[in-house]
């Protein structure tokens, strides 16, 4: 089945540019998508089929996606933005796959 | 607006079953897949199935397909997820969440807020 890998860690000064990696095999065919979750609270989707924001996510938040890397780009990070990321896939075979998740921290 | 209520928090011995449900309102229930994800303390988010809310059909995911059972109440705009022969490793978070656009194969945009279920003996 399809596996994609995100970094444990992403560390970014404030007001700087964080980005968020998944990493897969051409994942760049599949469709990715984005969420957001702060500690006990529920994830909230902020990049849908690779590069779009659902409504009320900021323009802050970015996404892409080619060859054998999904990217979610956090611009001018806020304290608030400290949060873990979750890329998911849906595998035709398996279903619905999320990332392992990366932890960012807003220093 | 758009909201997923679940049950409680459940404690359950290894062996029995555990129950899940998630009341939707604000949208037309059996337009849109409601989907089951679970969450392992400190672990990633683990997709366990989905139903279509509006005939009932089903997709789980091969690891839960022999433990899981999915339906839905359309009378009662609820979804309820059923979970049989519990571990300790069952011990995690459940949410539902619902489809982007309908089918089952978008995005999850809407999630309830979580139903913490514990097995031990």
């Amino acid at each position: 089945s399809f596996e994609m890998t995100q970094p444990l860690s992403v560390s970014v000064a404030l007001g700087q540019t964080a980005r968020i990696a998944c990493e897969g095999n051409r994942i760049g065919n599949e469709i990715v998508h984005w969420y957001q979750q702060k500690p006990g609270q529920a994830p909230v989707l902020v990049i849908h089929r690779d590069t779009n924001r659902p409504s009320g996510i900021p323009e802050r938040f970015s996404g892409a996606n080619t060859g054998n890397t999904a990217t979610l780009t956090i611009s001018r990070v806020q304290a608030g933005d400290e949060a873990d990321y979750y890329c998911q896939v849906l595998d035709s075979n398996t279903g619905w796959l999320f990332g392992g998740g990366t932890k960012l921290t807003v220093l | 607006q758009v909201q997923l209520v679940q049950s409680g928090a459940e404690v359950k011995k290894p062996g029995a079953s555990v129950k899940v449900s998630c009341k939707a309102s604000g949208y037309n229930f059996r337009s849109y897949a409601i989907h089951w994800v679970r969450q392992a303390p400190g672990q990633s988010l683990e997709w366990m199935g989905w139903i279509d809310a509006g005939n009932g059909d089903t997709r789980l995911s091969q690891k839960f397909q022999d433990r899981v059972t999915l339906t839905r109440d359309t009378s009662a705009n609820t979804a309820n997820m059923e979970l049989s022969s519990l571990r300790s490793e069952d011990t995690a978070m459940y949410y539902c969440a619902r489809d982007y656009y309908g089918s089952g194969n978008n995005a999850f945009l809407f999630w309830g807020q979580g139903t913490m279920v514990i097995a031990s003996s």
